[in-house]
């Protein structure tokens, strides 16, 4: 089976831009989560979406949002970009039974300047 | 808010020898998991343990779980130049798929 895929790799942007990140998940599986890392925070929960609906979600502003179509193919937006929103954006696919193995894509490396 | 936090931070061993890497966290959970990650890539599962499962093994990996102490321990035996990478545990609050991630144990091994 083919791993998790993430489009684009590398973003750069600048402050007050929106960005849209894409994640495609292993043929089969319906949960989708992501993180974002960085050096300072570590990664951090961002949110998971299940059956195209949100069913977690982490301590985050608004401008963080995202979405699942019905392929299961995700996104996530980051609107009114900020310098701090600079960092790797990792997304992870599992089956969506929960409380297991998830597999992560290679993330997208953002840089806001 | 993190979860799970490693223990140490770093850690630099020759190859050949056995590398010792700490996690301890702070709700009850259902499961722990150890993720390796290269140098900015992304993450690979390693090994899963269920919180009631005292001890795993998988190849050259060790884990073990300790509920009451609220820690685990990740043993990485004959260690090779390629196992060179970050290392993290991962914890659920006993949300569905909703992981806390500690801050990492940075492992370098020397050929």
């Amino acid at each position: 089976k083919a791993g998790v895929t993430q489009t684009p790799r590398y973003l750069i942007k600048t402050r007050g831009q929106q960005v849209t990140l894409s994640c495609s998940p292993i043929s089969g599986h319906r949960s989708v989560s992501w993180y974002q890392q960085t050096p300072g925070q570590g990664l951090q929960f961002l949110f998971e979406y299940f059956s195209e609906t949100q069913r977690n979600k982490g301590n985050f502003p608004g401008r963080f949002s995202g979405r699942q179509f019905s392929n299961s193919r995700s996104e996530m937006n980051v609107s009114t970009l900020e310098l701090g929103d600079s960092a790797l954006y990792l997304c992870a696919s599992s089956s969506g039974a929960g409380r297991e193995t998830q597999y992560f894509g290679p993330g997208t490396r953002l840089l806001v300047l | 808010s993190q979860q799970g936090e490693e223990d140490p931070q770093a850690l630099s061993i020759q190859e050949g020898e056995n590398a010792t890497m700490n996690c301890s966290y702070k709700t009850s959970i259902n499961n722990l998991q150890w993720y390796r990650q290269n140098s900015g890539r992304g993450l690979v599962h390693l090994i899963l343990i269920r919180s009631n499962e005292r001890e795993k093994h998988s190849g050259r990996l060790r884990v073990t779980l300790d509920t009451s102490k609220k820690s685990s321990s990740l043993l990485i035996t004959a260690s090779r130049a390629a196992d060179t990478a970050s290392y993290f545990c991962a914890t659920d609050e006993g949300n569905f798929n909703k992981f806390y991630f500690g801050s990492g144990t940075k492992l370098n091994v020397k050929p």
